[in-house]
């Protein structure tokens, strides 16, 4: 079936240490985006990539780093320097060709630093 | 800039009442305008979505109806069920971007 896989599913982490969350998707879609989610706080944008080897920062990027070698993976990690890191993290993927086209989501990581 | 705006939440109602959850937007150009739903402990998935002005999105009893001419895209319900407990986003896209612009969720809660 296609879709949008991210794993791990939920992650424990000490602090000062980096992380990655892998995020992969065989629906053959350009775009893709890592959210942060938060209680109450909606949907935030970390960075987005619109084809390989190229990526933007989003709304909240400081401490996260992505990388885009292949169409179909987009993992991210999460470093040292993000100072609240504990969230629920959600990769998603879209075609670029219409702004009709909705977006694809993983069913999240969920992240908790000890 | 785009932004959307949500009715705050939670909304709480009994089995098989009526639902609304208010959505407006504004927007450079016309934008595409979806409702994406959250059960609890995962992602996002679309519920229903409008690229035109009067056009209605409808899926699974929701609907949701483009208005141009007072900027929103309500979400309504004739009868909910406890199954239907979920966060609602309501989301456009507009202006030649692809990054969709989100509101922050109306928390859904249904007592049987």
């Amino acid at each position: 079936d296609g879709g949008i896989t991210q794993s791990p599913k939920y992650l424990f982490r000490k602090e000062g240490q980096n992380v990655t969350l892998s995020c992969e998707q065989n629906l053959n879609h350009d775009a893709m985006y890592w959210y942060r989610q938060d209680p109450g706080q909606g949907l935030r944008l970390i960075y987005y990539s619109q084809i390989v080897n190229d990526f933007q920062k989003g709304d909240i990027a400081e401490g996260y780093s992505v990388s885009r070698e292949k169409k179909e993976s987009f993992p991210l990690t999460v470093t040292s320097a993000q100072k609240n890191p504990t969230a629920f993290y959600l990769c998603a993927s879209s075609p670029l060709d219409s702004e009709g086209g909705e977006l694809f989501f993983g069913e999240g990581s969920r992240l908790t630093v000890l | 800039g785009n932004s959307v705006t949500q009715m705050e939440g939670p909304v709480t109602l009994s089995e098989e009442a009526f639902l609304t959850i208010n959505c407006t937007y504004t927007a450079t150009g016309y934008p595409s305008l979806f409702w994406y739903v959250q059960y609890p402990g995962e992602g996002l998935q679309l519920l229903l979505k409008a690229t035109k002005a009067d056009d209605k999105g409808s899926n699974k009893g929701f609907e949701a109806t483009y208005r141009k001419e007072t900027t929103s895209f309500h979400l309504e319900k004739g009868s909910v069920q406890v199954s239907d407990s979920a966060v609602y986003f309501c989301a456009l896209k507009s202006g030649g971007s692809y990054i969709p612009t989100f509101g922050r969720g109306t928390s859904l809660i249904v007592h049987p």
